[in-house]
């Protein structure tokens, strides 16, 4: 089935750890973004590629990096985790042009302790 | 800056007609999205309005007043599986999306 896979769905992690939150598209999608949801927000865009080999910082881009080494995978980094990234973390896709809606993976529920 | 105001919960009655309202403030406007998002899911897109008027898809209907810098959602013959958050998100002048905070609908029987 076509569609974004996030792994892993729920993680605890300790303060200080790094941690890769991975996400895959099969829908040739050019471009990819991670958003992070919390409770009485809208979603947050952290970072973002419009293609691939091509990345950018969103709203939020401080303590997480990406890179988009080829089409369908878009890895999202925490170095060094703080409590205050503990949040559900959506993977999402589209073919880039400007009105096409968004894909989204099933999320990443991450606690940082 | 730019902003998005959505009512944070609404409770309507199953079979009835609910609206959802979303005003925007935004640096340009490219078009405005509406999305469903049941608990513990993923957002999953309902419609997208770029010129003033009504879009009709079922029983759901999205109208834009670009003047105004305003859009609602019309849910219509409401069903128990409508109970969700609706997330109203507008592609600003650099094709960035703003998003709202989501309006939770409560649907009871």
């Amino acid at each position: 089935i076509a569609g974004i896979t996030q792994a892993p769905t729920s993680q605890i992690l300790a303060a200080g750890r790094r941690m890769t939150l991975r996400c895959t598209q099969d829908m040739r999608h050019n471009a990819m973004y991670w958003y992070r949801q919390d409770l009485g927000l809208g979603l947050r865009l952290i970072h973002y590629s419009n293609t691939a080999g091509t990345t950018g910082k969103g709203e939020v881009p401080d303590g997480y990096s990406v890179s988009r080494a080829n089409t369908d995978d878009f890895p999202l980094t925490l170095a060094s985790a703080v409590p205050s990234q503990t949040s559900v973390y959506f993977c999402a896709s589209s073919p880039g042009t400007g009105n096409s809606p968004l894909h989204f993976g099933n999320g990443t529920r991450l606690t940082v302790t | 800056g730019q902003n998005i105001d959505q009512p944070t919960e609404m409770t309507a009655t199953e079979g009835a007609i609910v609206q959802i309202n979303c005003t925007y403030q935004t640096s340009g406007f490219n078009g405005l999205f509406w999305y469903q998002q049941h608990a513990g899911e993923a957002p999953t897109f309902l419609s997208y309005n770029v010129l003033d008027g009504l879009e009709e898809k079922g029983r759901f209907s999205s109208f834009l007043s670009r003047s105004k810098g305003y859009s609602y959602l019309l849910l219509k013959e409401l069903q128990m599986k409508d109970s969700a958050s609706y997330l109203c998100a507008v592609m600003d002048s650099n094709y960035q999306l703003i998003w709202g905070a989501g309006t939770k609908l409560i649907i009871k029987p």
